[in-house]
């Protein structure tokens, strides 16, 4: 099974700053990561897929890198409803498809 | 627009056999080459992939739950299913029903609460 980790655990940034949250897997995921977002009482909403890739209606201001074991994801110029939870996920290697512990990102 | 929406009982006893429906609205679950999945997250706590079925009808499941649990689909009805066997508290968690799109998760339902207690 691969392991994901994500830091820092909860992040706390100003609006119109820029977050930078971070996910490790275990070994290499190739670019087979998405990563999403889950505000309280509600479904993840999936932000980006093969590492970098926007998904459909998700705004410019985030933006994923990274390959192999290394991740990251940028949000720029933070607004207040990007407040919520993000988990990554790697789908390299199933099953079980994995997923990070999460980064709760709060803004100040 | 791909709409999912989960039901089952919201109370299942320990030991018995948690049963959950997800039906598809929107668009056909025997088209477009999707797995149909199931996730779970305790309260507080993070994502647990729990299985996916092909539109073959193939499964994958996670190793963690022990051979307990059975993911089927329901073309007719446009509905697929997940039975998890042998329940204990540990299984009490909100249940999702899923579209995974082999790069993502992309459609998801609402949540159900399943709560394990006697």
């Amino acid at each position: 099974e691969i392991m994901m980790t994500q830091s820092p655990g909860t992040l706390s940034v100003s609006p119109g700053e820029r977050a930078t949250l971070s996910c490790r897997a275990s070994q290499s995921v190739s670019s087979n990561l998405a990563w999403y977002q889950q505000k309280p009482g509600q479904a993840p909403r999936l932000l980006i897929y093969d590492a970098s890739t926007r998904a459909p209606g998700i705004p410019a201001r985030f933006s994923g890198s990274g390959s192999g074991t290394e991740f990251t994801l940028t949000i720029s110029s933070l607004q207040s409803e990007d407040s919520a939870v993000y988990y990554c996920q790697q789908y390299n290697k199933w099953p079980p498809i994995t997923f990070g512990q999460g980064t709760r990102l709060e803004i100040k | 627009q791909v709409l999912l929406q989960e039901s089952g009982p919201g109370l299942v006893r320990p030991s018995q056999t948690l049963s959950l429906t997800c039906t598809v609205s929107g668009g056909s679950i025997s088209s477009g080459g999707h797995y149909w999945s199931w996730l779970r997250q305790p309260a507080g706590k993070e994502l647990e992939w729990v299985g996916r079925i092909w539109t073959s009808g193939s499964t994958q499941y996670n190793p963690s739950l022990n051979n307990r649990i059975t993911i089927s689909l329901d073309t007719a009805k446009n509905q697929f299913s997940l039975k998890l066997s042998s329940v204990t508290a540990s299984d009490t968690a909100v249940y999702f029903c899923a579209r995974d799109v082999r790069r993502g998760i992309d459609c998801w339902g609402q949540g159900t609460l399943v709560t394990v207690s006697s």
